[in-house]
């Protein structure tokens, strides 16, 4: 079945080191989002690719670093620069067209102690 | 203010009442959404809306796009229903969320 997979499901650090989220999409969909979710708070773009090689910082990029080397692939940095990273983090996937259906994943949860 | 605001922020409803969610949205979109999340965090995308209605088991999703407006309504809700339902607006690239409306429905 065709989907976004992310990993892991929850992550724990220590404040200070830099942490890698994993997002994995099989649905050939050309672009890719990360967001972060907070409490009584909507989704938040941190950053997006629309193709292979290239990516835009979103409404919140200050902390986070991205790479698109492959088109499955999305990972996000969440670097010690990032003064509040616990949070909640989707990835999502689209076709990259106007107005198309986004596909999500189940989420990050990371808790930075 | 945002720029997308749903309604209301909580709802709890007793089985088998019709349950509403209401969007307005102040930008120019080319589609709106209907998001479902459930306790775990995982999104579901349960309609995309560009004009008119859309119905998809007991759930109905409208969209009025002269007042920039969109209603989620669920008949005869369920507890399974129970979740938090995400309006989000979309445009060129970028998708603008609202902030959910938390629901929670009783036995």
């Amino acid at each position: 079945d065709g989907g976004i997979t992310q990993s892991p499901k929850y992550l724990f650090r220590k404040e200070g080191q830099n942490v890698t989220l994993s997002c994995e999409q099989n649905l050939n969909h050309d672009a890719m989002y990360w967001y972060r979710q907070d409490p009584g708070q909507g989704l938040r773009l941190i950053y997006y690719s629309q193709i292979v090689n290239d990516f835009q910082k979103g409404d919140i990029a200050e902390g986070y670093s991205v790479s698109r080397e492959k088109k499955e692939s999305f990972p996000l940095t969440v670097t010690s620069a990032q003064k509040n990273p616990t949070a909640f983090y989707l990835c999502a996937s689209n076709t990259g067209a106007r107005g198309t259906e986004a596909f999500f994943g189940q989420g990050t949860r990371l808790t930075v102690v | 203010k945002n720029e997308v605001e749903q309604s209301p922020q909580n709802l709890t409803a007793q089985e088998g009442e019709f349950i509403t969610i209401n969007c307005s949205y102040s930008v120019g979109i080319s589609a709106l959404h209907w998001l479902q999340q459930h306790p775990g965090g995982g999104i579901v995308s349960l309609f995309m809306l560009s004009s008119g209605k859309k119905k998809h088991g007991r759930l109905i999703a409208t969209i009025n796009i002269q007042e920039k407006h969109s209603s989620l309504h669920i008949t005869a809700s369920h507890p399974r229903d129970s979740a938090v339902y995400i309006c989000a607006v979309s445009g060129t690239y970028k998708y603008i969320f609202g902030t959910g409306t938390r629901l929670k429905v009783l036995a």
